[in-house]
């Protein structure tokens, strides 16, 4: 069955302090992985990855994929309190339908 | 639209009544998701549209739910004899041909009481 696991399940860190949220993954034919910020209802897209080893970079956010160990990181430097979120990957199928599996969120506090 | 829009934002709805939740997408996005987001929990796929056709339903919890697309637009989720546990956000995405990747709407925040 396909799967996508996050951890930590959530982290509570101080201002300034450097973040990694985890992803792995197993799926039938995978094409791309997503991370997503979801403050309160709609998540927001971060990156969308599907090579191994090229660094997507956002600001203070980064991200990348190991396609043969199948997982990936998201990397927050410098954290602030505005990047207290849940932090969603997602992972695309295609062995059906083109649809994304989601995993269930590190949930990120950043404290002042 | 611009963005993906989502109607209500909230229902508060009796145990054992129907609901209609609309989702009305990106102009010129064919590919349109439902998603249900449960306290705690990650997205939870439910239907997936593509056009007014729906390939995959494989989602969908039991047959008290059901979703229909017109027009290649708007889609409506309808939840029958709603239970507690349908309690969730409901999410609506779409995307444009050839782009791997959501934009997500708002959600509507489903309270079965």
């Amino acid at each position: 069955e396909d799967k996508v696991v996050q951890s930590p399940l959530s982290l509570v860190v101080h201002e300034g302090d450097t973040v990694t949220l985890n992803c792995s993954y197993e799926v039938t034919n995978f094409r791309s992985l997503l991370w997503y910020k979801q403050e309160k209802k709609a998540p927001t897209f971060l990156f969308m990855l599907t090579s191994s080893g090229i660094e997507k970079k956002s600001g203070r956010l980064s991200s990348i994929l190991d396609k043969k160990e199948l997982f990936s990181i998201l990397n927050i430097t410098a954290t602030q309190t505005g990047d207290s979120a849940v932090y969603l990957c997602a992972v695309e199928d295609t062995s059906g339908t083109y649809k994304y599996i989601f995993g269930t969120g590190t949930r990120l506090k950043v404290l002042a | 639209g611009a963005g993906v829009s989502q109607s209500p934002s909230n229902k508060v709805t009796e145990k054992g009544k129907d609901v209609e939740l609309r989702c009305d997408p990106i102009s010129g996005h064919t590919a349109l998701y439902w998603y249900r987001q449960s306290l705690g929990q990650g997205l939870e796929f439910l239907i997936y549209f593509q056009g007014n056709s729906a390939p995959d339903k494989s989602g969908l919890p039991s047959d008290r739910f059901s979703a229909e697309r017109t027009g290649g637009s708007v889609s409506t989720l309808t939840i029958q004899r709603t239970q507690q546990e349908d309690s969730a956000v409901y999410l609506c995405a779409s995307s444009s041909p050839g782009y791997a990747g959501y934009t997500f709407g708002s959600g509507t925040r489903l309270t079965v009481v």
